[in-house]
């Protein structure tokens, strides 16, 4: 079946760092990433769609400039969260949609802005 | 406004029980109903996923019972195992030809099957 790479699990940063969270399709070729972010006990929030070679195409209310979204080939999107602060923490969910159809999530990335 | 509206919140059901979770939606040109389960600190993965031109599906100790009319679709879990002890998700999206739009999640119900 399809499978969805996402790394690092978790991650620790300073504020005011960047951190770079890789999706990566293993076994298909993803013409769409899909970013989530995940609150305890709440549901997946979209972020933003980014389609590969374009621009992605982020949600009302997220900041474009924070939150860096690249899908630069069919099997690679990485999301970076710049000047992290301790808001940006939460749950980093990608998700990836290939030519056949369905989505395939990734395992989520744990952040915490200390 | 969340399209895809779930319910309850919680639930807790014994070994061997039966947990039912409903969804409803308004928006008609949804054609996907997917459900998705989800273990702490994990992704979501797909349990079954249903299309409006049928009425049930069932996988396993799994069935989605679908209400077109209704608006309104369901998951049943048959023999409730501890391990089925997660939280679930419903979701709804437009397929067009060749285009799969993004998916609407329901609010989630954590579900814990006690021995």
């Amino acid at each position: 079946g399809a499978v969805v790479s996402q790394h690092p699990s978790w991650v620790i940063c300073k504020s005011g760092t960047s951190v770079k969270i890789e999706c990566r399709s293993l076994d298909f070729q993803a013409t769409t990433m899909f970013w989530y972010r995940q609150f305890p006990k709440q549901s997946l929030m979209l972020m933003a769609t980014s389609n590969e070679g374009s621009k992605a195409t982020y949600e009302q209310g997220v900041e474009k400039d924070k939150f860096l979204i690249n899908h630069a080939s069919l099997t690679l999107s990485t999301l970076t969260v710049t000047s992290a602060h301790p808001e940006d923490s939460s749950f980093y969910i990608c998700s990836a949609r290939g030519a056949g159809g369905g989505y395939t999530f990734g395992s989520g990335t744990r952040l915490t802005v200390v | 406004q969340q399209q895809v509206k779930q319910s309850p919140q919680s639930l807790i059901v014994q070994k061997g029980g039966i947990s039912i979770i409903n969804c409803a939606y308004e928006n008609t040109a949804f054609d996907y109903f997917p459900w998705y389960q989800q273990f702490p600190g994990k992704g979501p993965a797909l349990l079954i996923a249903i299309r409006p031109d049928v009425s049930e599906k069932k996988e396993g100790r799994f069935t989605i019972s679908f209400n077109k009319s209704a608006k309104q679709f369901s998951l049943h879990i048959m023999d409730s195992q501890p391990g089925d002890s997660a939280t679930y998700f419903c979701a709804a999206s437009m397929i067009r030809k060749d285009s799969w739009g993004k998916l609407q999640f329901g609010a989630g119900t954590q579900v814990v099957v006690t021995p």
